[in-house]
């Protein structure tokens, strides 16, 4: 079955830019959605298609994807931006999400 | 408002069977295709299961194929997630989800979830 990895923690200091990745097989033929989730919170679709932000997510989330390896970018990291991260494509019909990263602002 | 409320959840013993409700509103529900998503508690999000508009194609998880069945009646606005020889690693809560149409192909509105928790 189709696997997408990402590192289970990242830490960014407030203003910095937090890179978080997410690696899969020739995952740059998929389309690409990024998820947030706070504790205690449903998750929110942050990303779709790869890089395009859904309404009301703020220009700082971006994100892009080739070859092996998808990667989602906050810039201008702040405090709010504190949560899990999660990754998500399709294989076939078949949903798959990563295994998830903390970003920790510090 | 786009409202999405799971029901149905609660202490099942091992073996057992359990019916989720998920009770949409705010948007046209025949219209659109449903998820069912589930985290275990401290863990990620696995996704389980998928239904189209009408309810023809029913994609699974490899983990829960042949035990839970997706279903959903658009006269009643209401998703389904039927449950059976429930093991203890299906323990999670358990969030009804919209695909969506506008971002394609992420899954735009999530329910707040209902926990399942399958002990003895």
């Amino acid at each position: 079955s189709y696997e997408l990895s990402q590192p289970s923690s990242v830490s960014v200091s407030p203003g910095q830019t937090a890179s978080i990745t997410c690696s899969g097989d020739k995952l740059g033929d998929k389309y690409v959605c990024w998820y947030q989730q706070k504790p205690g919170q449903s998750p929110v679709l942050v990303i779709y298609e790869d890089t395009k932000r859904p309404s009301g997510i703020p220009e700082r989330f971006s994100g892009s994807n080739s070859g092996n390896t998808a990667t989602l970018t906050i810039s201008g990291t702040q405090a709010m931006d504190e949560a899990d991260y999660y990754c998500q494509a399709w294989d076939s019909s078949t949903g798959v999400f990563g295994t998830g990263t903390t970003v920790t602002v510090l | 408002e786009v409202q999405l409320v799971e029901s149905g959840g609660g202490l099942v013993q091992p073996g057992g069977s359990r019916t989720l409700s998920c009770a949409a509103s705010g948007f046209t529900f025949s219209s659109y295709w449903m998820h069912w998503v589930r985290q275990a508690p401290g863990k990620g999000l696995v996704w389980v299961s998928r239904i189209n508009s009408d309810g023809s194609s029913t994609p699974y998880a490899d983990s829960v194929k042949g035990r839970f069945t997706i279903s959903r009646d658009n006269a009643k606005n209401t998703l389904y997630l039927q449950m059976s020889s429930l093991r203890a690693e299906d323990t999670a809560v358990y969030y009804c989800v919209r695909d969506s149409k506008v971002a394609r192909p992420g899954l735009d509105y999530w329910g707040q979830g209902t926990l399942v928790t399958v002990s003895s």
